[in-house]
């Protein structure tokens, strides 16, 4: 069956500090895989997607950046952290075009 | 730009009554429109999804209901039930941007007993 796993569930770092989230995905190949970011009551902003090895598109300009090193694994990292970079991080996949998207459990970041 | 916004942020109704959630979308190229139940804590949960070229859906207890005349979305719940409390969230997927999903801001359900 296909899972997805991210980690860590919740993150507290010091502004300035880097960061790097992973998400994997297990049961599929190829993959469409997403970065979301949600602020508190507020839906979800799509930050990269990626539809292979290397491949990343980046939807917003931000403090940010997204590698996918293996077919299954995709980084969201940070050199230096903003206190804006405060949120909810949510990893998702889909299997292909008109295919659902299932997605992690979220990363809780706080930067203080 | 590209977008997809919810009509009411907040909504209570009585445990049994049926439930309506609105959604109002901008992009005329979407391919799928879906409606995702968030939890407190947790990561979006797939409801039910409607394909552009049709005007209605219907799953378990849920109904959705698209109008592209006015690009209105709607997202019936038969017999609301307590468990139904939480998020949620109408998106949309374009398959030509890597089947990417815009979200709406969300309406929060909430069911009374």
């Amino acid at each position: 069956s296909q899972t997805i796993h991210q980690w860590p569930a919740t993150l507290v770092q010091p502004v300035g500090s880097p960061l790097s989230l992973e998400c994997t995905v297990e049961g599929t190949s190829n993959p469409n895989l997403y970065w979301y970011r949600q602020a508190a009551g507020r839906g979800l902003q799509l930050l990269f997607y990626s539809v292979g090895i290397g491949q990343i598109s980046s939807e917003v300009p931000q403090n940010l950046s997204a590698s996918r090193p293996q077919d299954r694994q995709f980084i969201l990292s940070s050199k230096k952290l903003l206190l804006s970079d405060s949120g909810f991080y949510l990893c998702a996949y889909t299997t292909g075009p008109g295919a659902e998207a299932f997605f992690g459990q979220g990363t809780r970041l706080t930067v203080v | 730009g590209e977008s997809v916004g919810l009509h009411l942020p907040t909504l209570s109704v009585q445990e049994g009554d049926n439930s309506i959630i609105n959604c109002a979308y901008s992009n005329s190229a979407s391919d799928y429109f879906i409606w995702y139940k968030q939890e407190s804590g947790k990561g979006p949960q797939f409801i039910i999804d409607i394909r552009s070229n049709m005007d209605k859906r219907q799953g378990q207890r849920v109904t959705v209901l698209l109008n592209k005349t006015v690009k209105h979305l709607s997202l019936q719940i038969a017999a609301t039930q307590p468990g139904d409390s939480a998020v949620y969230f109408c998106a949309e997927r374009v398959d030509n941007q890597g089947g990417k999903l815009i979200f709406g801001q969300g309406t929060e359900l909430s069911v009374k007993p």
